[in-house]
C-alpha cells in the first residue's frame, strides 16, 4: 500500500501567519492528492483535490501544490476558523490511504 | 442536494460482526463513475480508509482489514452496507461513509459519522 507521511504532526501559529503542511507519498502518485480539514467532532471537509484544485466554496487562502511524491498545503493568512486538523489522501492506487494528520493550533 | 448518513449499532461485543448502513440521496450509485467508501477514525487518531464500492460493483478493501470486510450496495434503496467480522476493542471508532463523484479519487460528501464502541 502507498504510505502517506505528513509533517509536521502539529504546529502552533498565530492569526495572519502563513502556514505550510507537507505530505510525502511512499511512491509516485502523480497528482492524485487531496487535502481535508477536520474540526473536533465533525466530519472532514474537502479543501483541495488533484493536488492544486480548490474545491467549491473553499476560501482562496488555501492552496495546494506538488506532484509525484511531494505535496504541500499552504494557508496564506491563517484565520481563527482554520485551527483544525488537516489530512492528505492519495487516490493513485486502487487502495486509498490518508496521512496521519497535522494539527494546527493557536499560538 | 447530496446527503449521506451512516446507521448501525452504537455498541457491539468482541468477536461479533458489525453491520453498518450508508443511506444517501441526491445521487445514484448506478451513475457511471460514482463511488462510495467507508472510512473510520478511532478516538483521537487519524482517518483510515476501509473499503470502496464503485458504480460497476467493483470492490476494494484495505489490505490490513480485507479478510474481515465485505462491502455491498443496494442501488434501488440508495444504500451501501459494510460488514466487519470478529470485532475487537481496537475497532472502536467513528465510522464515516463518503461519496466520490465521477471516477475521481477524492471524497466530496461525507456523512456525520457513527461512533461504534466495542466492548470486551
Amino acid at each position: 500500500d502507498i504510505q502517506m507521511t505528513q509533517s509536521p504532526s502539529s504546529l502552533s501559529a498565530s492569526v495572519g501567519d502563513r502556514v505550510t503542511i507537507t505530505c510525502r507519498a511512499s511512491q509516485s502518485i502523480s497528482r492524485y492528492l487531496s487535502w481535508y480539514q477536520q474540526k473536533p467532532g465533525k466530519a472532514p471537509k474537502l479543501l483541495i483535490y488533484a493536488a492544486s484544485s480548490l474545491h467549491s466554496g473553499v476560501p482562496s487562502r488555501f492552496s495546494g501544490s506538488g506532484s509525484g511524491t511531494d505535496f504541500s498545503l499552504t494557508i496564506s493568512s491563517l484565520q481563527p476558523e482554520d485551527f483544525a486538523t488537516y489530512y492528505c489522501q492519495q487516490g493513485d492506487s486502487p487502495l486509498w490511504t490518508f496521512g496521519q494528520g497535522t494539527k494546527v493550533e493557536i499560538k | 442536494q447530496v446527503t449521506v448518513k451512516e446507521s448501525g449499532p452504537a455498541l457491539v461485543k468482541s468477536t461479533q460482526t458489525l453491520t453498518l448502513t450508508c443511506t444517501f440521496s441526491g445521487f445514484s450509485l448506478s451513475t457511471t463513475g460514482m463511488r462510495v467508501s467507508w472510512i473510520r477514525q478511532p478516538p483521537g487518531k487519524a482517518l483510515e480508509w476501509l473499503a470502496r464500492i464503485d458504480w460497476d460493483d467493483d470492490k476494494f478493501y484495505s489490505t490490513s482489514l480485507q479478510t474481515r470486510l465485505t462491502i455491498s450496495k443496494d442501488t434501488s434503496k440508495n444504500q451501501v452496507v459494510l460488514t466487519m467480522t470478529n470485532m475487537d476493542p481496537v475497532d472502536t471508532a467513528t465510522y464515516y461513509c463518503a461519496r466520490t463523484p465521477g471516477v475521481k479519487t477524492y471524497f466530496d460528501y461525507w456523512g456525520q459519522g457513527t461512533l461504534v464502541t466495542v466492548s470486551s
